[in-house]
């Protein structure tokens, strides 16, 4: 198993551009999560997926949009890039069962808005 | 006040040297985590616990639930547990399943 995996590893935008950053896990977990992680600061939830064709706002979705059109894929679009979007961003996913709720993470994406 | 709270920032150490490292958090959780970040970006986790303690090698990790606490051991140190570490818990009741995380820890080991 390959695990959570992302692309890409490292992108430069200039303000105004549009990306995805993709995320794809083979675990078939149903949740599915994007986190931004920024210096001296703790991981921040962007959006998350309950299952294909669910999602939700987390606590910092503003200038994101996201999509869950099958279980294995969580694509997080930035439509107009700011400078306040550089960033790493850490794709997540899980299978809640109960207590048991172990999250595995992507390899992360070093994001640099110019 | 962040709802996790992770002491010390920054930690060097000496290679042997017993290193602790604390979690405080105020809100009901399931579950606390322990997560282990590299350079390089990578996060790994490392312990999920909800009461007591478990041991995994050289690592301990406890839990206090009245205390709403947590500590990570690391005995015997060595240069390459050099990482930041991570706290985070999940939310008591939360059906979302994300985590709420701590600033980290940042680790360094010298030989």
């Amino acid at each position: 198993n390959a695990g959570v995996t992302q692309t890409p590893k490292f992108r430069i935008l200039k303000i105004g551009q549009s990306m995805t950053l993709q995320c794809t896990q083979d675990m078939n977990h149903n949740y599915m999560y994007w986190y931004r992680q920024d210096p001296g600061m703790g991981l921040k939830l962007i959006y998350y997926s309950v299952g294909a064709g669910i999602t939700d706002k987390g606590e910092v979705p503003n200038g994101y949009n996201v999509s869950r059109s099958t279980t294995e894929d969580f694509p997080l679009r930035l439509e107009l890039a700011a400078p306040s979007q550089t960033s790493v961003y850490f794709c997540a996913s899980n299978q809640l069962a109960g207590l048991y709720n172990e999250q595995f993470f992507g390899p992360g994406t070093r994001l640099t808005v110019l | 006040k962040n709802e996790v709270e992770q002491s010390p920032q920054n930690l060097t150490a000496q290679e042997g040297e017993f290193i602790t490292i604390n979690c405080s958090y105020s809100v009901g959780i399931s579950a606390l985590h322990w997560l282990q970040q590299h350079p390089g970006g990578g996060i790994v986790s490392l312990f999920m616990l909800s009461s007591g303690k478990k041991k995994h090698g050289r690592l301990i990790a406890t839990i206090n639930i009245q205390e709403k606490h947590s500590s990570l051991h690391i005995t015997a140190s060595h240069p390459r547990d050099s990482a930041v570490y991570i706290c985070a818990v999940s939310l008591y009741g939360g059906s979302q399943g994300n985590l709420i995380f701590g600033k980290g820890t940042k680790l360094s080991v010298k030989p």
